[in-house]
């Protein structure tokens, strides 16, 4: 099945300053790539996501990256603000037994800190 | 347009007890994925409904069990719990079709096995 790594668990930034995380998944299938936040004790909200058919997306300071020959992809936040700190989380989608069903398999998560 | 909300919030069982989670999905959406979110760790599948029907698991044992409604609402049942069952489950749905795959998730109901 697929597997997704996560790259670093923990990352800490200073207001201002630009923010990496990187992902690879191992299943060639795989076709969409959502990342969501999750902030201590609330649900995960989807941020931004890309489909293998675009090697690049762009929002406001998000952008995220798609390297298909690779199996990797990254996101990147610009001008980080103490509200960007949560845990992030790559997923990765492909569909599951049968053909009809998508599921997400997530990274462990990236905890990202953003001092002021 | 409602979101996904999820009840109970919070709950606390004991080891082989049974229970029950609830899910309503967002207006609009027909299928319910559930997610099992154990401290510190990314949500792992449990399974997906779609039609009333279960569309795909993960790889969970057959204690975890699940119905879908007329409504697209959503039930998780765990059997015989276990300790290692104490996590934060997330239900998630989606529209049919190419959307299918984008999930909007409630706030879950976290669960503690004593």
């Amino acid at each position: 099945g697929e597997n997704v790594e996560q790259h670093p668990s923990t990352l800490s930034v200073q207001e201002g300053d630009s923010a990496v995380i990187k992902c690879t998944y191992s299943d060639s299938a795989s076709n969409y790539f959502p990342w969501y936040k999750q902030e201590l004790g609330k649900r995960p909200q989807l941020i931004i996501d890309i489909r293998s058919n675009v090697g690049e997306k762009k929002d406001q300071r998000i952008a995220v990256t798609l390297n298909k020959t690779a199996k990797h992809f990254s996101l990147h936040i610009t001008e980080t603000q103490p509200e960007d700190s949560a845990v992030y989380f790559c997923a990765a989608s492909t569909r599951g037994s049968g053909g009809s069903n998508y599921k997400l398999t997530f990274g462990k998560g990236t905890l990202l800190t953003v001092n002021p | 347009e409602t979101g996904v909300t999820q009840s109970p919030t919070h709950l606390i069982k004991t080891r082989g007890q049974q229970v029950t989670l609830r899910c309503s999905s967002q207006s609009g959406h027909n299928t319910v994925s559930w997610y099992q979110q154990a401290l510190g760790q990314g949500p792992q599948f449990i399974f997906q409904y779609y039609r009333e029907e279960e569309n795909g698991r993960g790889n969970f044992p057959p204690r975890f069990s699940g119905l879908q409604f007329p409504n697209y609402s959503s039930e998780l049942n765990v059997n015989a719990l276990e300790l290692d069952d104490s996590a934060l489950y997330l239900c998630a749905s989606s529209p049919g079709g190419s959307g299918a795959n984008v999930l909007t998730f409630g706030a879950g109901s976290r669960l503690t096995v004593l």
